[in-house]
């Protein structure tokens, strides 16, 4: 079936650390997959999204990781500051009906 | 551009009552997405338009929930009857087409069930 798991579910750390949250996926014919922050009361917003194509991808300080052998992939926030501190979903969107399944959100917070 | 316009942003109600939610997409956006997002959970993925047909409906509870979308621009989604596990935040999203691309969320309405 389609199921994306997401770990941790939350996660501190110090201002300045590099944060790392991973997910893997059920189904090895996934090949679009984003990456979602939400802010405590607000909409998801993307921050970033790698294609099966490529195995990283870069935008400043946030990068992503896929492995489509293991069906895993990550997010990795470097040099973290407190507007960081959000919940974050993975997803994956699964090929036969283009569906986007999320993760079950990594809540993330930045320590002054 | 404007975003996604969502209304109510919230709404209170009693269970076996009956609720509806618009929503306006991105102008030109062929795709539109209904989401159930439960508290503490990621968004749940309740039914998916392209234009005005329905390209996924499998996690939608047809017996009490309904959407459709004339036109092939706004949508409704209603509830009728509501019941206790309902309460949640419904997310209207969309996409310039299907696949791959960036969904673009709207504000959400807070549906609260007593």
């Amino acid at each position: 079936g389609e199921n994306v798991e997401q770990h941790p579910s939350t996660l501190s750390v110090q201002e300045g650390d590099s944060a790392v949250i991973k997910c893997t996926y059920s189904d090895s014919a996934s090949n679009y997959f984003p990456w979602y922050k939400q802010e405590l009361g607000k909409r998801p917003q993307l921050i970033i999204d790698i294609r099966s194509n490529v195995g990283e991808k870069k935008d400043q300080r946030i990068a992503v990781t896929l492995n489509k052998t293991a069906k895993h992939f990550s997010l990795h926030i470097t040099e973290t500051q407190p507007e960081d501190s959000a919940v974050y979903f993975c997803a994956a969107l699964f090929g036969g009906n283009e569906k986007l399944t999320f993760g079950t959100g990594t809540r993330l917070t930045i320590i002054p | 551009e404007a975003g996604v316009a969502q209304s109510p942003r919230y709404k209170i109600i009693e269970k076996r009552q009956s609720v509806a939610f618009w929503c306006n997409p991105i102008s030109g956006h062929a795709t539109l997405y209904w989401y159930q997002q439960i508290l503490g959970q990621g968004p749940k993925l309740l039914i998916q338009f392209q234009n005005n047909g329905v390209v996924d409906d499998s996690q939608l509870p047809k017996d009490r929930f309904s959407a459709e979308r004339l036109k092939g621009v706004d949508s409704t989604l209603k509830i009728q009857p509501a019941k206790l596990e309902d309460s949640a935040v419904y997310l209207c999203a969309s996409s310039l087409v299907r696949g791959g691309n960036e969904q673009f969320f709207g504000p959400g309405t807070r549906l609260t069930v007593l």
